[in-house]
């Protein structure tokens, strides 16, 4: 899979909206783009997936840069529970059961 | 509720004792893998399953065994622990493991201690 870089850590406030940025200069027009999100002492959890376009679900939004070399997780009201390490990951829509591959991902902070 | 469960969620154990770690899901997924967590090294794949009684190698399966009799069970046996075992465990599924679009759902975690 592709490589994404991600800023080790941020820092919200409760209540505001948060943008975490990934960037994936390799990406392949096959390559999906996948967050998920890990809290402290749980297993990673599934946020939202995109291709080409934006894509909105109950968790989250995702945007996606026009040449697709990178894009952003957009939490619209930050709460508490939204604490955990973020994770943007490329998979290939071309096959391969293969893992994914989380890198160290960005450690979110949010401050009542 | 949908869910991949984990038994047990934590485990000690002394070098050479067999152990199993079970993991289970109820959403008919085909596929189901298992991944290890270390402090700087991510998470990385050990084995998973395309469908029952078809397994594969992940990044790093040796000191691992895994089987897929039953669709909904995936357990990950360790027929002699080593220290360097000790970490952090995770089974996922997903309905289809060929298809990008599909998320992968993960269990609890099982931490293991090998002394």
């Amino acid at each position: 899979d592709a490589k994404t870089t991600q800023p080790n850590s941020m820092e919200s406030n409760e209540e505001e909206p948060v943008h975490l940025p990934c960037n994936h200069s390799t990406i392949s027009g096959t390559d999906y783009i996948h967050w998920y999100r890990q809290l402290p002492s749980q297993g990673p959890e599934y946020v939202i997936h995109g291709l080409t376009s934006n894509v909105n679900n109950r968790m989250a939004s995702l945007a996606i840069a026009e040449d697709r070399k990178s894009s952003t997780l957009i939490l619209h009201r930050a709460t508490l529970r939204d604490a955990a390490v973020y994770y943007c990951i490329l998979r290939d829509s071309g096959g391969g059961a293969d893992g994914l591959t989380f890198g160290k991902g960005t450690h979110l902070i949010i401050q009542p | 509720e949908a869910q991949v469960t984990q038994n047990p969620r934590y485990l000690i154990t002394v070098t050479g004792k067999k152990l199993t770690v079970t993991c289970s899901q109820n959403m008919n997924h085909e596929y189901m893998s298992w991944y290890r967590q270390d402090p700087g090294l991510g998470l990385r794949q050990i084995y998973y399953s395309m469908n029952v009684e078809v397994t594969d190698k992940g990044d790093v399966p040796e000191g691992y065994k895994v089987s897929r009799k039953e669709k909904r069970n995936f357990p990950l046996i360790l027929e002699s622990p080593s220290p360097n075992q000790t970490s952090l465990y995770f089974c996922a599924s997903s309905l289809l493991g060929l298809a990008a679009t599909y998320e992968q759902y993960f269990g609890p975690g099982t931490r293991l201690t090998v002394t």
